[in-house]
């Protein structure tokens, strides 16, 4: 079966780095796109960004594309999201869903808690 | 950037009974391939979203087919035949004609 499996929870300091990872499987890992979606507590979704797992190519929300960075591993059928200097209000879940270009968000992972605080 | 907006955003529904959220988009969502990428989603408390409708009506693997979607250009509509207690949870429209793939602000299903 489909299975995005995310990265476990971290708690940051401000001004530093996280990556959470999301490794797929059961599936053809490089016919797919992955999307970053995240969720601020009891808040809405918000679009992070996009990567192929074929070419590598990637689409940002603008907001964000300064600090963001997402790349794939093909021979570990996983992709990754490293947001930069992490600021209180990245406090979210982060959560990696499966699509292809038009169809965004069909398989979702668990989602990972990632947490700012001094 | 295109912008989603829901109504309502709480909708109280008694078992057995009909509800149905509607989703306004700032831009029309038909693509010039022809698709209108509009989507809906459901969140149940503590779990990530899950895919209900894609294209507008098409229901996903799995979906029940209480659930249905409607729709064109600017204005859609996600309706559940008869709400169920598993039902609970917020809902949001989403879109993926142009990036950013924008979000709903959800609308909140409750058991009167």
């Amino acid at each position: 079966q489909i299975q995005l499996v995310q990265s476990g929870s971290e708690v940051k300091k401000p001004g530093a780095s996280v990556k959470v990872s999301c490794k797929a499987s059961g599936y053809m890992f490089t016919t797919y796109g992955i999307n970053w979606v995240r969720q601020a507590p009891g808040q809405g979704l918000e679009w992070m960004g996009r990567i192929s797992a074929s070419s590598g190519d990637t689409h940002y929300a603008q907001k964000l594309q300064d600090r963001v960075n997402m790349t794939t591993d093909r021979s570990t059928s996983t992709v990754y999201m490293e947001l930069r200097s992490l600021r209180s209000d990245d406090t979210a879940v982060y959560y990696c869903a499966r699509g292809r270009l038009r169809y965004p968000f069909d398989y979702w992972g668990q989602g990972t808690l990632v947490t700012v605080s001094s | 950037d295109i912008v989603m907006t829901q109504t309502p955003l709480s909708s109280p529904v008694a078992l057995g009974q009909p509800a149905s959220i509607s989703c306004r988009s700032s831009q029309t969502l038909l693509h010039s391939d022809g698709n209108t990428y509009l989507s809906w989603l459901q969140q149940r408390p503590g779990q990530p979203p899950r895919l209900l409708i894609y294209n507008v009506s098409n229901r996903f693997s799995g979906v029940p087919d209480r659930f249905s979607g409607s729709g064109a250009g600017t204005e859609f509509t996600l309706k559940i035949s008869r709400v169920e207690a598993e039902d609970v949870g917020v809902y949001y429209c989403t879109q993926a004609t142009q990036f950013p793939h924008t979000f709903g602000q959800g609308t909140k299903l409750e058991i009167k």
